[in-house]
């Protein structure tokens, strides 16, 4: 079955700091996978995806994502997070069905 | 370009009641998506609608039910509520089939008391 995993619920970061934020999942075969946005009171918004290629994927809001079959991985990065980056962030795998983890609510430290 | 939009934002129901959710999908998007999200919790796929037929459900009951209109836009019903059913309801639409590239509304908070 498929299924995502985020570890972190909560992460706090100041801003202008580096960010990481982990995905882990299980899927069958080669798997469509994607990092979403939730602000407050806002539907999901897409940030980036991966069908295949180059494992390094750039997305919007100058994030990027690195897919790693070996370990099941597909973590969030960001060089400089900002205050508008606070929101809660999903990971998501699938193609006519999107399995989603948990979600990461990342706060901003000024 | 006009987005995806949900009605109503927010709704109470009683346990038992039947509630109609409505979202029309962007401009030019033929395949339309709803998800529960309860607090706390990631979106749970409910089912897809590709020009007007179901093209995909997951593991919801048979009371939740959908239908899509040949404009596109889309309806989820959910009849015999349950207190388990309070969530946020999203729809989301996409240009493609089956590439997870949705398009999202802002939901439809549903109460069930």
């Amino acid at each position: 079955a498929q299924s995502v995993t985020q570890p972190d619920i909560h992460i706090t970061v100041s801003e202008g700091a580096s960010l990481e934020l982990r995905c882990n999942y299980s899927y069958g075969a080669t798997p469509y996978l994607f990092w979403y946005v939730q602000s407050p009171g806002q539907g999901l918004q897409l940030l980036l995806k991966y069908f295949s290629g180059d494992t390094l994927v750039q997305g919007i809001k100058g994030f990027e994502a690195e897919f790693k079959r070996s370990q099941s991985s597909f973590n969030l990065r960001k060089p400089s997070v900002h205050w508008s980056d606070a929101a809660e962030y999903f990971c998501a795998v699938g193609a006519l069905k999107l399995v989603f983890g948990a979600g990461t609510i990342l706060r901003v430290k000024s | 370009e006009t987005g995806v939009t949900q009605s109503p934002t927010h709704l109470i129901k009683t346990r038992g009641q039947q509630v109609t959710l409505r979202c029309s999908s962007q401009s030019g998007h033929n395949t339309v998506s709803w998800y529960q999200q309860a607090l706390g919790q990631g979106p749970q796929f409910i089912f897809q609608y590709y020009r007007e037929e179901e093209n995909g459900r997951g593991n919801f009951p048979p009371r939740f039910s959908g239908l899509q209109f040949p404009n596109y836009s889309s309806e989820l019903n959910v009849n015999a509520l349950e207190l388990d059913d309070s969530a946020l309801y999203l729809c989301a639409s996409s240009l493609e089939l089956n590439t997870g590239e949705l398009f999202f509304g802002e939901g439809s908070r549903l109460t069930v008391l």
